[in-house]
């Protein structure tokens, strides 16, 4: 079946040490978009591909990088992880152009921070 | 700024009975979407149903329906006959019909649902 895969499903990095999760898709979407979810918190756009075309959220921390090397894929790299980014990170991509399209969702990456 | 906002943290429902999940969103814009997702414990969320807000009929897929109040700002989902299945966190998000495809989101409802 067509999905959105990330992984791992559960990474544990420690204070300051840079990690990177992943993310792939089957759908030949053209956005994909990088979500942050903390525990009890509403998930949190970070920033966005449309193509190769970067689209970063204005709030967005520097330490939150991202690189999408082909269609399929997409990383986000995390410099210098904080305590405060132990989250649950959402990865979706969605098709662009006029209209409606709707995004799908992997299942996400729960980053733990020691 | 878009936000959405669900007052309920955790609600709950015998099977077969009825719930219904509130949400509340602020917004400039006269054309947009809302949405709710549903996501299941450690599973991906997954996209339960979708209102434009031009169209004043109120959505429905199977169980699921809206009651959408434009003026009021509203968007509650309504689970009828609800199923052990059902038991997730729910959503309840807002994209702007134009310009970035950006969802904005409610901090979620958890439904347990009680056999």
């Amino acid at each position: 079946d067509a999905m959105v895969i990330q992984n791992p499903r559960y990474q544990v990095t420690q204070f300051g040490k840079p990690v990177t999760l992943s993310c792939s898709q089957t759908l030949n979407h053209n956005v994909m978009y990088w979500y942050q979810q903390k525990s009890s918190q509403a998930p949190k756009l970070l920033f966005h591909y449309y193509d190769k075309d970067f689209n970063n959220e204005a709030d967005t921390p520097d330490n939150f990088q991202s690189r999408r090397p082909n269609t399929s894929f997409c990383f986000l790299d995390i410099r210098s992880p904080g305590l405060g980014d132990a989250a649950m990170y959402l990865c979706a991509t969605s098709r662009a152009g006029p209209g409606y399209y709707e995004q799908y969702f992997g299942p996400g990456t729960r980053l733990t921070v020691t | 700024a878009q936000t959405v906002t669900q007052s309920q943290p955790e609600m709950s429902v015998q099977e077969a009975e009825t719930v219904t999940l509130s949400c509340t969103y602020d917004t400039s814009e006269s054309d947009y979407y809302l949405f709710w997702y549903k996501q299941p414990p450690s599973r991906q969320m997954i996209l339960v149903i979708r209102q434009e807000a031009y169209k004043q009929q109120n959505a429905t897929e199977n169980r699921f329906s809206v009651n959408f109040q434009k003026a009021a700002k509203s968007f509650s989902l309504k689970i009828s006959d609800s199923q052990l299945g059902d038991a997730a966190m729910y959503f309840c998000a807002y994209r702007a019909k134009t310009g970035a495809n950006n969802l904005f989101f409610g901090t979620g409802t958890r439904l347990t649902v009680i056999p």
